[in-house]
């Protein structure tokens, strides 16, 4: 069963960075996920697609200090220069066929 | 400029039957798969399902909790895709997004992501 798990919060202070870890279930880890952000009281917005190897694309206008990285069956994104604007829900997808999941998102507060 | 914009929420009795319509914008829509994602009250993210390109049999796939219940559909000369819900129960109010996948990347690898959100449409089930 292809499933996302992500950590419930994260907190880093403004300027600081902040890394999120979303991880695959067993016999999926070669999947490639996305991020998206989600502000308060706003629809989500797609960040950046991430891939097994690390690589990663992302979105227009969504500033390089969002990034991504792997390792096995788990997906980063690490915020750098953490904004007060960052302080969202984020949350990881991935795919297959016939079927799309999403991870139960992480809270990140900016101290 | 890709747009999506979704219609046609509001209250509805469970049981009963209601219609969301995704108007879309800024791209050739015949080409993508589109879908839908629902956000519950202070909960997260939930995929509905989705409907493929034409080109690969307009065919669809639904989530577990809607599976025979909800049914997608798409009009390419109009540029709309459709959600239509029925037997609505409570557990179906929920913010209802359009979304359009990336597609295919120039390795050949289709890529599922959500790239293009719409703002949402607010769907209440309730007596």
């Amino acid at each position: 069963q292809l499933v996302l798990t992500q950590s419930p919060s994260a907190s880093a202070s403004l300027g600081a960075s902040v890394k999120l870890t979303c991880t695959l279930s067993s016999g999926h880890s070669t999947n490639a996920i996305a991020w998206h952000q989600q502000q308060p009281e706003k629809g989500p917005r797609y960040l950046m697609n991430l891939n097994s190897d690390g690589s990663h694309s992302r979105g227009d206008g969504i500033p390089d200090r969002f990034s991504g990285s792997s390792s096995g069956a788990e997906r980063y994104l690490t915020i750098s220069n953490l904004q007060s604007e960052d302080e969202a829900e984020y949350y990881c997808q991935t795919w297959a066929n016939g079927i799309r999941v999403f991870g139960t998102g992480t809270k990140v507060t900016v101290l | 400029e890709v747009q999506l914009v979704e219609s046609g929420g509001g209250l509805v009795q469970p049981g009963r039957s209601l219609r969301l319509s995704c108007t879309a914008s800024g791209f050739t829509f015949g080409d993508y798969v589109m879908g839908w994602v629902r956000q519950a009250p202070g909960k997260g993210l939930e995929w509905v399902g989705f409907i493929r390109s034409k080109a690969y049999g307009g065919t669809t796939d639904y989530g577990a909790s809607v599976k025979g219940r909800f049914t997608i559909s798409r009009d390419d000369s109009k540029t709309i895709a459709y959600l239509q819900m029925d037997s609505l129960k409570t557990e179906d109010t929920a913010v209802y997004y359009c979304t359009r996948e990336s597609g295919w990347d120039s390795s050949g690898r289709y890529v599922g992501a959500v790239q293009h959100w719409g703002q949402g449409t607010l769907v209440t089930v309730s007596s």
